[in-house]
C-alpha cells in the first residue's frame, strides 16, 4: 500500500536553530515527491518539486533533498515567520494521483 | 488573478442536509481535484477533473459527487450529510504539463 510517513510530528526551534524534517515513502510508480507549506486555516502552499534522487531545490531558508526512499526539507538559521506546517506529498506515474503526509509543524521561537 | 477562490469559507450543517461547495480557478488550469484534510491525517483525494467533462473517484468517494460546470469551475455535493463528513475541504487545480497543484483557502465544514 502506498504510504507518506512525516516525522517528527511537530518540532519547536529557538530562532538560528538549524534542523530538518524528514519524509519518508513508499510509493509504486513514484514520479515526483511536493513539499508544500501551509499556515493556520490557509490552504497548501507549493515549495518544491524534485523528481530524482540527489536532486536539491533551495528557496531562502528552505533546502529540500531526495534520495531513493525519503526527503529532508533542511532549515537554515529559521525565523519565526517560517512557524508553519509542511506536508510532503509523492506524485505517481498516473499524475492525478498524489499521496499526502500529515505534515510537520514546525514552531520557531523568537 | 485571485487564483483558486472556494466558498463558502465556513458551513454547518445538521446531520441529512444537503450542499454544494464551490470552486473556481482563473488560471486556465485544465485538472481539477477535492480534498478533505482531517486532523492528523493527509489530504485525501476525494474527486477529481483531468478535463472539462471528465470525473474520476479519487480515494474517499462515498457519499459525495461532483461536477465540472465548465474549465473555471468544480463543485462538491454532499447530498445527505453525515457527522463523518466534518472537515476542511479543500480544491485545487493545476495545468496539463506541470504537476504541482495549487489550493484553494478551504471550506471548513461541521455537520451535527
Amino acid at each position: 500500500e502506498d504510504q507518506v510517513t512525516q516525522s517528527p510530528e511537530a518540532l519547536r526551534l529557538q530562532e538560528g536553530e538549524s534542523s530538518s524534517l524528514n519524509c519518508s515513502y513508499t510509493v509504486s510508480g513514484l514520479r515526483g515527491l511536493f513539499w508544500y507549506r501551509q499556515d493556520p486555516g490557509k490552504g497548501p502552499e507549493f515549495l518544491f518539486t524534485l523528481y530524482s534522487a540527489g536532486e536539491e531545490k533551495e528557496k531562502e531558508r528552505l533546502k529540500a533533498t531526495l534520495t531513493k526512499k525519503e526527503s529532508f526539507l533542511h532549515i537554515t538559521a529559521p525565523k519565526p515567520e517560517d512557524s508553519a506546517t509542511y506536508l510532503c506529498a509523492a506524485l505517481k506515474t498516473s499524475y492525478d494521483k498524489v499521496i499526502f503526509g500529515p505534515g510537520t509543524s514546525l514552531s520557531v521561537i523568537p | 488573478n485571485a487564483g483558486v477562490t472556494q466558498t463558502p469559507k465556513f458551513q454547518v450543517l445538521k446531520t441529512g442536509q444537503s450542499m454544494t461547495l464551490q470552486c473556481a480557478q482563473d488560471m486556465n488550469h485544465n485538472s481539477m481535484y477535492w480534498y478533505r484534510q482531517d486532523p492528523g491525517m493527509g489530504l485525501r483525494l476525494i474527486y477529481y477533473s483531468a478535463s472539462e467533462g471528465t470525473t474520476d473517484k479519487g480515494e474517499v468517494p462515498n457519499g459525495y459527487n461532483v461536477s465540472r460546470l465548465n474549465k473555471r469551475e468544480f463543485s462538491l455535493r454532499l447530498e445527505s450529510a453525515a457527522p463523518s463528513q466534518t472537515s476542511v475541504y479543500f480544491c485545487a487545480s493545476r495545468i496539463q504539463g506541470v504537476y504541482e497543484q495549487y489550493f484553494g483557502p478551504g471550506t471548513r465544514l461541521t455537520v451535527t
